[in-house]
């Protein structure tokens, strides 16, 4: 069965310091998301991404961050210098777009942990 | 605002059955989520609802009012693994997935 993936699993860094967070969405979905969730709080929506643009983006996703598709399989999420309060796991998720509210889908995450 | 309430945690037996409820207030309404998510991994789809009644799959069933903002998930014949947190999530007016913050349903041998 198509899954998200993700990687790395665990991203160690410096406060201050760039990260990019990878994710390759489900082969024929077109709709794709980061959400994030700090340790024992709820998810929080980051971003959708379609067309090659951003659709939609919360308050959360400020400057400091950005999302690309730098090819047909990537989905990646940069974070230009990483503050402590970003240490989170992250998660990609993705949908078909045949309809709105199909299933987002989501990655096994990636916990950053910022020091 | 938009506001999900849900119990933080909840207990039961293993070979029980569990109900956890759902009430929400959001601005608009275009379907409801159950999610599963056990401690650090990522959320799981359960079930989705956009119309009034209950819907089965397998041990699992979801139920939804939307004249009272109201959800339930129903989980029968509890195991072990049933041991996790589940997320109500409501889609909004704009297709935004909007959380709750999830109950935690620990089960007990």
């Amino acid at each position: 069965e198509p899954e998200v993936t993700q990687t790395p699993s665990h991203q160690v860094t410096q406060m201050g310091q760039e990260v990019i967070l990878r994710c390759v969405p489900i082969s024929n979905h077109l709709y794709f998301y980061w959400y994030r969730q700090i340790l024992g709080q709820k998810v929080e929506f980051l971003v959708s991404f379609y067309n090659n643009e951003i659709s939609e983006k919360s308050e959360i996703f400020d400057d400091q961050f950005s999302v690309e598709r730098p090819d047909g399989s990537n989905f990646t999420l940069k974070i230009r210098s990483t503050k402590l309060e970003d240490s989170a796991m992250y998660f990609c998720a993705s949908r078909d777009g045949t309809a709105h509210t199909d299933t987002q889908y989501f990655g096994p995450g990636t916990r950053l942990t910022v020091l | 605002g938009q506001n999900i309430d849900q119990p933080t945690e909840m207990t039961a037996t293993e070979g029980a059955i569990v109900q956890i409820n759902c009430t929400y207030q959001t601005s608009g309404f275009n379907g409801l989520f159950w999610y599963q998510q056990h401690a650090g991994e990522a959320p799981t789809f359960l079930s989705y609802n956009v119309l009034d009644g209950l819907e089965e799959k397998g041990r699992f069933s979801s139920f939804l009012s939307r004249s009272k903002g109201y959800s339930y998930l129903l989980l029968k014949e509890l195991q072990m693994k049933d041991s996790a947190s589940y997320l109500c999530v409501v889609m909004d007016s704009n297709y935004q997935l909007i959380w709750g913050a999830g109950t935690k349903l620990i089960i007990k041998p």
